[in-house]
């Protein structure tokens, strides 16, 4: 089955400096991934998604890129901010598999 | 229209019992996942309904089972609980499942 690594598992940046989160993938036909962003005690919200025909996606401060060759995908934040403090997740799917395989998280802390 | 919601919110059974979750989906919706959250495996895939047929399931042992009915909520049920049954079980519903997953507030499950 499908295996999603992320690295790094915990991200200590300055407020207002970048961050930047990334993902391997093992199944080629893989074609969805979706980033989720997950507070202390609620629920995990979708906050960008890309395709497998698209290699970049942005979102005002949030942007993923994908690269297929290499089977890894990343998750950029600008100009960070403390409410972005949370946990992040990376996932994969395969169409018609009906499952999404998550990466095990990143805590992103944001420091003022 | 309304999110996602889990009921209950929170459960304590002990070894031995069996629960029962259920989530009713935002309306529209007909894919209902379940996902096993731990702090120590993170996000795991449980099982995935659609129009009330199982489309997929994880790893997990038989123990754990679900369902979905024709007004697409869905239940699942453990039996036999162990200590390790101790997380916080999320279910998330799509238009089809290929769209955005939108997740449920969870319902945190202790066995003690």
């Amino acid at each position: 089955g499908e295996n999603v690594e992320q690295h790094p598992s915990t991200l200590s940046v300055q407020e207002g400096d970048s961050a930047v989160i990334k993902c391997t993938y093992s199944d080629s036909a893989s074609n969805y991934f979706p980033w989720y962003k997950q507070e202390l005690g609620k629920r995990p919200q979708l906050i960008i998604d890309i395709r497998s025909n698209v290699g970049e996606k942005k979102d005002q401060r949030i942007a993923v890129t994908l690269n297929k060759t290499a089977k890894h995908f990343s998750l950029h934040i600008t100009e960070t901010q403390p409410e972005d403090s949370a946990v992040y997740f990376c996932a994969a799917s395969i169409n018609n598999d009906y499952k999404l395989s998550f990466g095990a998280g990143t805590t992103v802390t944001v420091r003022a | 229209k309304a999110g996602v919601t889990q009921t209950p919110r929170y459960l304590i059974k002990t070894r031995g019992q069996q629960v029962t979750l259920s989530c009713s989906p935002i309306s529209g919706h007909r894919s209902v996942s379940w996902y096993q959250q731990t702090p120590g495996q993170g996000l795991q895939f449980l099982f995935e309904y659609f129009s009330e047929t199982q489309r997929n399931k994880g790893n997990f042992p038989g123990r754990f089972s679900g369902r979905q009915f024709s007004n697409s909520r869905s239940e699942m049920n453990v039996s036999t609980l162990e200590l390790g049954d101790s997380a916080l079980y999320l279910c998330a519903s799509s238009l089809e499942y290929a769209d955005t997953q939108y997740f449920g507030p969870g319902t945190r499950l202790t066995v003690l």
